[in-house]
């Protein structure tokens, strides 16, 4: 079955560092991946999104590629900020798109 | 504009009690869905309604059940609140007309049941 596994957290980082969360798929076919954040006391917002492989989606600063040949799809930062802080989720739709497959999420901490 | 509203935002209930949460979309997305998130943030799709029709029902007891009056709306009833359901409940909706299907999330409801 199709799943998404994300590295565990909290993932604890000095101000202006480089920043790294892991995410690989596995699923049929050419899903649709997305990086959603949610921020303290805050529902899930969409990150980012990449649709066929080599897609590079990108927001705020973050970037992730749609890697088809390690099922992957890494989201990366060049200097987070303390305003970062969140809960970061990687996700998958494939088909209908009625269902999405959400990592466990990976907590971030950026410390100033 | 709020795109995705929930009420109320807290709900503290005793165990036993029946209550129910509201949701509206102002998107005009044909797809809705319903998610619990634990404390860990591990987030746990229960139900989805696609054009007021239920499509995805997961392993969610017969307690919970969910209404779509309409296409912009979905309530999810609680029958018999047990301590297990605390939880952030989070309303979502998404359009099936354009991928790649990304969803819009509502502000969560944290149910604490005592």
């Amino acid at each position: 079955g199709n799943s998404v596994t994300q590295m565990e957290g909290p993932v604890t980082l000095s101000e202006e560092a480089f920043l790294t969360i892991n995410c690989t798929y596995t699923a049929t076919g050419y899903p649709s991946l997305f990086w959603y954040v949610q921020y303290p006391g805050e529902g899930l917002q969409l990150l980012l999104k990449a649709t066929k492989a080599d897609d590079k989606g990108s927001n705020k600063g973050f970037e992730a590629t749609y890697r088809k040949e390690t099922t992957s799809f890494h989201l990366e930062k060049g200097s987070v900020q303390v305003s970062d802080s969140a809960v970061y989720f990687c996700a998958l739709t494939r088909g209908g798109g009625f269902k999405t497959i959400f990592g466990a999420g990976t907590r971030l901490f950026v410390k100033a | 504009d709020t795109a995705v509203s929930q009420t109320p935002k807290y709900l503290v209930t005793q165990m036993g009690n029946d209550k129910s949460i509201k949701c509206e979309q102002n998107l005009g997305h044909d797809t809705m869905y319903w998610y619990k998130q634990d404390s860990k943030k591990f987030l746990k799709i229960m139900f989805s309604y696609n054009n007021k029709e239920l499509i995805i029902n997961e392993t969610v007891p017969n307690r919970f059940s969910p209404k779509s009056p309409d296409k912009a709306h979905l309530n999810l009833h609680i029958n018999s609140l047990e301590l297990g359901d605390s939880a952030v409940y989070f309303c979502a909706s998404s359009s099936d007309e354009t991928l790649p299907y990304e969803q819009y999330f509502g502000p969560g409801t944290r149910l604490t049941v005592t």
